[in-house]
């Protein structure tokens, strides 16, 4: 099926594991993009992609890392997790430099480290 | 101060009600204004965006104040299946187009 999926669907790790977060568009948006949702907070970007092989960092960068080898794919990788890195990490892909360009989420990822 | 505010809610209202939510953002160089909403447990899909004429669609009003930096929702002859709860966003081109979201209102609309 056509449009944005990520996986796995949820996820449950240990403190200083490495966990990578898979996200898949059959699109071709050139951008994609890496956000993270806790209650009380609005989801706030981690890393974004202009293009393939092309990354940058969005307002909570740190313990992540970002790679996009393809223009379907953009794995968000955590290091070493740490308990404040639970959380539901969702992967949008759009949203370029035409301002009414939207979004598309995909389902999300909730990961909980223990 | 947060970029994005609005109130959290919940707002809890009965069917056929008309319920109004309200969002300040606090950069003047915001572009483009959306209402997105998002279901429990699901993805925040695209509800509307907010022109500054202000736009309809079907039940749903959405109106903008650049003077005053708030937007606003209506929502008209509330449905059960309204209940989610609503995001603000804001953008502003920096080289991408780059969306702020305010944290949500959450609306429940009961029988």
């Amino acid at each position: 099926d056509a449009g944005i999926t990520q996986s796995p669907r949820y996820k449950i790790t240990e403190t200083g594991r490495q966990v990578t977060l898979m996200c898949h568009q059959t699109w071709s948006h050139s951008y994609m993009f890496w956000y993270r949702q806790d209650l009380g907070h609005g989801l706030r970007l981690i890393y974004y992609s202009a293009a393939a092989d092309i990354t940058d960092k969005g307002e909570v960068p740190d313990g992540y890392v970002v790679s996009r080898s393809k223009t379907e794919n953009f794995p968000l990788t955590l290091e070493s997790a740490t308990r404040s890195q639970t959380s539901v990490y969702f992967c949008a892909s759009g949203g370029g430099v035409k301002l009414q360009e939207t979004q598309y989420f995909g389902p999300g990822t909730r990961l909980l480290v223990l | 101060r947060k970029e994005v505010e609005q109130d959290p809610g919940p707002f809890n209202v009965p069917e056929g009600a008309t319920v109004a939510f309200n969002c300040t953002y606090s950069n003047s160089a915001s572009q483009s204004f959306f209402w997105y909403r998002q279901d429990c447990r699901k993805e925040p899909k695209l509800l509307m965006s907010v022109y500054s004429s202000g736009n309809e669609d079907g039940r749903f009003t959405a109106q903008l104040n650049r003077a005053s930096q708030y937007i606003s929702l209506l929502i008209r002859d509330s449905k059960l299946s309204d209940s989610a709860t609503y995001l603000c966003v804001v953008t502003f081109s920096g080289g991408y187009n780059k969306l702020i979201f305010g944290a949500g209102t959450r609306l429940a609309v009961h029988p």
